[in-house]
């Protein structure tokens, strides 16, 4: 069965630390995989997408990273700010055009 | 571009009446996703459609549930008749293409009492 988790499922951290949210996958077959950020009350934001060729992707203060071989991608937030507090969600697609979503972390950006 | 848009925003109603929920997708996408949202399971997938076809229903969690998407920039999701453990968030979302970023609405908070 082709999982996603997500650990923790809650982080706090002060402002200005550089942080970094975990995803794990259970088949190293991904078409690609997807970090999304969702705020109370809204959907979700795609943040960033990486192909299964590559290894990272960075979009501003966010760097993201993908190991097929070890089933880990890692989310990095640099100098994190309190609008950065939101959920976290890691989605892969397992090549069938299905996102297989985690649970997600809460991340909460202490001020 | 307006994104992709969801109504209604929220919908309360009695068990076993008739809910319908509307999406229409970013003008362009050719993919269309029913996604529900709750504590206990998370987003589960319930259908998605390319090109207006589905191709995939095995998420839809019984008969009750029905969706369609009689053109490009329209869809629905209907509940009929609805059950309090259908309470959840809705959303839909789209996307270019195959493997390309999904774009989601706001979504529907459904409480069925």
């Amino acid at each position: 069965k082709q999982e996603v988790t997500q650990i923790p499922a809650a982080l706090s951290v002060p402002e200005g630390e550089n942080l970094v949210l975990n995803c794990s996958f259970t088949d190293s077959a991904i078409y690609n995989l997807q970090w999304f950020r969702q705020d109370p009350g809204k959907g979700l934001t795609s943040l960033l997408l990486i192909q299964s060729s590559q290894r990272e992707q960075t979009s501003g203060r966010l760097n993201a990273s993908l190991d097929k071989s070890s089933g880990r991608s890692t989310l990095y937030i640099a100098a994190s700010q309190p609008g950065d507090s939101a959920t976290y969600l890691c989605a892969v697609y397992f090549g069938n055009e299905k996102l297989t979503f985690g649970t997600g972390t809460r991340l909460t950006i202490i001020p | 571009d307006a994104g992709v848009i969801q109504s209604p925003r929220h919908e309360v109603t009695e068990m076993g009446q008739e809910v319908t929920l509307r999406c229409k997708p970013i003008s362009g996408h050719n993919s269309l996703f029913w996604y529900r949202q709750t504590m206990m399971r998370g987003l589960e997938l319930l259908i998605y459609f390319n090109n207006n076809v589905p191709i995939d229903d095995s998420g839809m969690p019984e008969d009750r549930f029905s969706a369609k998407m009689p053109n490009a920039s329209f869809s629905t999701l209907k509940i009929q008749p609805s059950e309090p453990r259908d309470s959840a968030v809705y959303f839909c979302a789209s996307s270019f293409a195959e493997g390309q970023p999904q774009h989601f609405g706001d979504g529907t908070r459904l409480s069925i009492l």
